[in-house]
């Protein structure tokens, strides 16, 4: 199956401070990716969809502003969580879509432990 | 609108033993339908899938059929090994976004 890198899978910031977290399709082309937070009891949670060359589409209750999401190739998209507090310690995963002309496919990254401190 | 339904879990087995996962959907056309699988500490993998109608789905034993009757894609496996534990999560893509729609996932524990 396609492979779908994520990195970093763990990471430590202090509050306040900035986190950036890649997604990379390494061998198709991924128009969409789509980024969830995954809470501790295993719910989920779509905050958006990333499209290649277009801002992305937010998720009802996420902030735009703080999760900010950049889908600059058609390999890559970005997650950075602005200005982060505990309250945003999480896992965090990543997806991209792959489509046929029959259905639609989705791979998913390692994921990423945020722990805010 | 779209959803998934699944069985609550956690479900505790012990090796060898029959597993069922039950799934049921709602959804506005023909959805294609999934099931992923969640290592401790690990991303999503597919597991299986199906898209259409009374296909049937199948991967490392596990097997689940496409039923439009019953709009249900329950997961089963004749007899489950301790590493099969994991977190299952059912899903559903459909509609002109083909956004996935997910259930919520249930915990496995496999005993030995």
């Amino acid at each position: 199956g396609a492979v779908v890198s994520q990195h970093p899978s763990r990471v430590i910031c202090k509050s306040g401070t900035s986190v950036k977290i890649e997604c990379r399709s390494l061998d198709f082309q991924a128009t969409t990716m789509f980024w969830y937070r995954q809470f501790p009891k295993q719910s989920l949670m779509l905050m958006a969809t990333s499209n290649e060359g277009s801002k992305a589409t937010y998720e009802q209750g996420v902030e735009k502003d703080k999760f900010l999401i950049n889908h600059a190739s058609l390999t890559l998209s970005t997650l950075t969580v602005t200005s982060a507090h505990p309250e945003d310690s999480s896992f965090y995963i990543c997806s991209a879509r792959r489509d046929t002309t029959l259905f639609t496919e989705a791979f998913f990254g390692q994921g990423t432990r945020l722990t805010v401190v | 609108g779209d959803s998934v339904t699944q069985m609550e879990g956690p479900v505790t087995l012990s090796e060898e033993a029959f597993l069922t996962i039950n799934c049921t959907y709602t959804a506005t056309g023909y959805p294609s339908l999934f099931w992923y699988v969640q290592y401790p500490g690990e991303g999503l993998q597919l597991l299986l899938k199906a898209t259409k109608a009374d296909d049937k789905g199948s991967n490392k034993g596990f097997e689940a059929t496409y039923r439009k009757e019953t709009t249900s894609f329950h997961l089963e496996k004749g007899s489950v090994q301790v590493s099969d534990s994991a977190v299952y999560f059912c899903a559903l893509s459909a509609g002109n976004n083909r956004k996935l729609i997910w259930g919520l996932g249930t915990s496995l524990a496999v005993n030995p």
